[in-house]
């Protein structure tokens, strides 16, 4: 079946400039996790959605971070005023309940130059 | 939330088997012990888990210490496809940690 998908695979911008990232979970997964993963670490968790609810999102670096998931399935990650140490690889997971096995993307490559 | 540590890297030759350590020597009583793999280019993968006694399943085993202080990921018999980055995260679900806290992982290197 289909997995975790997100597009774009990957984003070149300018320092300044504001992006949107997508995920689209596994069908039926009502949880939704962002990630964050910097070259050579681990990832780092940003924010949780249970169904369209930011249930945790005290991952998120600062107010330039917002994500959404108006309809409880597909997610937005939007970055405002994008600066250069937001280079970084954005990953999704989707789960069937917030206990459950994390099944993740590919990945957003995000460049900002 | 608890901790974990593992080698930074390790070597193995294909067709044998892996033994990957973790310390997690404040673990609570609640956590459940994840390992969670990240092949090139792909986003993490989950591997196993378990709470208090061995766990096999079709990718690996793991074996945990009787006083849960450490654990070990074991892959009985190493592809060039095993060659990854593993990680090994203590989540509290009872608790409702919901969230994966990776750290730096173990580096496995494959040598055909």
């Amino acid at each position: 079946g289909a997995g975790v998908s997100q597009t774009p695979s990957n984003k070149v911008t300018e320092k300044g400039k504001y992006v949107e990232l997508r995920c689209d979970p596994i069908s039926g997964h009502t949880a939704l996790y962002w990630y964050r993963q910097s070259l050579g670490q681990g990832p780092e968790f940003l924010i949780y959605f249970q169904g369209t609810g930011a249930a945790d999102d005290s991952g998120l670096p600062n107010d330039r971070f917002f994500a959404v998931r108006p309809e409880g399935s597909v997610s937005t990650l939007k970055i405002q005023r994008t600066e250069r140490g937001d280079s970084a690889v954005y990953l999704c997971a989707s789960s069937h309940g917030g206990a459950s096995t994390q099944y993740f993307g590919p990945g957003t490559r995000l460049l900002v130059l | 939330d608890a901790k974990t540590t593992q080698p930074n890297s390790m070597e193995s030759n294909e067709e044998e088997p892996v033994h990957l350590p973790c310390n997690h020597s404040t673990i609570s009583g609640t956590d459940y012990i994840h390992w969670y793999r990240q092949l090139p280019s792909q986003g993490p993968e989950y591997v196993i888990h378990g709470l208090t006694s061995n766990v096999n399943n079709r990718m690996a085993s793991l074996a945990i210490a009787e006083d849960r202080k450490s654990s070990t990921l074991i892959l009985h018999r190493a592809t060039l496809r095993d060659a990854a980055v593993y990680y090994c995260i203590l989540r509290d679900l009872i608790l409702g940690a919901q969230k994966l806290v990776f750290g730096q992982g173990t580096r496995l290197t494959i040598n055909p």
